[in-house]
């Protein structure tokens, strides 16, 4: 079984300044995908960002990047240039390559954003 | 944002009422998800149907019901809502890939409350 943590139920961060929202996994299938989604306050569930296990490279989506480390099974999330409307929950999922799109979410940091 | 819908927005209703919570998407996706997420907490799968006639329990377990008669529709239904039901309820959906897995689209949620 798929297992995701996030060990920061809350950071915060100056505007404009970066962050690094960490989570770790734990997957015994050697082919996955890794998501961080973002969750606004009474607002829809978005995809902030996308990687294939099997891409050496890690994902950049304008402001936010990630920290893909295989071996350490870990998928941290950096925004740069932090904006108010970053703020939001967001959350770490993974989902097996045999699992057919179904995805197993971590607990979710929440992120204030000061201006 | 993507076009997946959920109705109703929010929901209060009385312990042993029928209720159904619908969501339709007009993206043509063929998987579609129902996840529970209690306030400021992880998302679990309860649901999910790979298309037309396929249902799935998710790895949460869950009382609610699902039907997939139309590749568009995929409502929940409560028999007998009862106070533990009381959660928000998320509908996804994610496109048809031969890798297996893809990005899901979320829908805006459904607040349950059961008094």
């Amino acid at each position: 079984a798929q297992t995701v943590t996030q060990s920061q139920p809350e950071m915060s961060v100056q505007e404009a300044e970066t962050v690094t929202l960490s989570c770790t996994y734990d997957t015994s299938e050697s082919d996955y995908y890794l998501f961080w989604y973002k969750q606004p306050p009474s607002r829809q569930m978005i995809l902030v960002i996308r990687q294939e296990a099997y891409k050496q490279q890690n994902a950049t989506e304008n402001r936010f990047s990630v920290n893909f480390q295989k071996a350490a099974k870990s998928f941290s999330l950096k925004i740069s240039d932090s904006q108010l409307g970053d703020a939001a929950m967001y959350f770490c999922a993974h989902a097996g390559g045999t699992s057919y799109g179904k995805l197993t979410f971590g607990q979710g940091t929440i992120l204030t954003v000061h201006p | 944002e993507a076009d997946i819908y959920q109705t109703p927005r929010y929901l209060v209703i009385g312990t042993g009422k029928k209720i159904t919570l619908e969501c339709s998407q007009t993206m043509g996706h063929d998987k579609m998800y129902w996840y529970q997420q209690d306030p400021g907490m992880e998302l679990h799968l309860i649901h999910y149907s790979y298309g037309v006639n396929s249902t799935e329990k998710g790895d949460l377990s869950s009382e609610s019901t699902v039907s997939r008669i139309r590749t568009e529709h995929f409502p929940l239904t409560l028999e007998s809502a009862r106070p533990s039901h009381t959660s928000q309820y998320l509908c996804a959906s994610s496109p048809p890939t031969v890798i297996g897995t893809d990005t899901q689209y979320f829908g805006p949620g459904t607040r349950l409350t059961v008094l």
